[in-house]
């Protein structure tokens, strides 16, 4: 069966300082991989996407992963960290077996700091 | 802003009821799929139409139900609620058959409180 982990529940950082937000994977094939983020009273916005090519993947906000095969990770990360970033962080992978059901990770709080 | 909408915002009702949740996907979307976010399950896919057809199911209850209509916006209908149905429930859609199309895009969500 497909599945993440998000081994953290909350990441805190300050500001100014890079983040990371650990995803690992486990699924059978070619992962399909993705990142949302959830602000309060919000629903899901699409961060990036990993579907095959370069391991370092761009996206919104300044927001990227890095692809590793042979860790199996997909982790999150931005060189210097805003308050505003402050929200809830969900890993997914497209389920292959199931059309494109995504399955999540239980999700990351991430607190930044001033 | 997705282009995903769903109504209403808010939703709240008595167990036993039966509410109609509304979808309307992106401009082009064909696929729908709905989610339930709850503190003790997480995420969950409940099910996933595709151009008017069900495509796949996931963890939805019995006594939940959905349809696509021809204009493609879907609606999910949950029946004999119960206090464990309070949850946020969530409305996506992709498009499909397009090389490197896989992300889904979301709507805000339909918060529903059983009381």
């Amino acid at each position: 069966a497909q599945s993440v982990a998000q081994p953290e529940d909350q990441v805190n950082v300050a500001e100014g300082n890079p983040l990371t937000v650990k995803c690992t994977y486990s699924v059978s094939g070619n992962p399909y991989l993705f990142w949302y983020v959830q602000y309060p009273n919000r629903g899901l916005q699409f961060l990036l996407k990993y579907i095959t090519g370069d391991n370092l993947v761009k996206g919104s906000y300044g927001f990227e992963a890095e692809f590793n095969k042979s860790q199996t990770s997909f982790h999150l990360k931005k060189p210097s960290a805003l308050v505003s970033d402050s929200a809830l962080y969900f890993c997914a992978v497209r389920d292959i077996y199931n059309t494109d059901k995504l399955i999540f990770g239980t999700g990351t709080r991430l607190q930044v700091f001033p | 802003d997705s282009g995903v909408t769903q109504t209403p915002k808010h939703l709240i009702t008595a167990t036993g009821q039966r509410v109609t949740l509304r979808c309307s996907p992106r401009s082009g979307d064909l696929s729908v799929y709905w989610y339930q976010q709850s503190l003790d399950q997480g995420l969950q896919f409940l099910i996933q139409y595709y151009n008017g057809e069900e495509r796949a199911k996931g963890n939805i209850l019995e006594r939940f139900s959905a349809q696509q209509f021809p204009d493609l916006h879907s609606e999910l209908n949950l029946s004999s609620l119960e206090l464990g149905d309070s949850a946020l429930y969530f409305c996506a859609s992709s498009v499909e058959g397009l090389a490197d199309s896989y992300e889904q895009y979301f709507g805000p969500g339909t918060r529903l409180t059983v009381t």
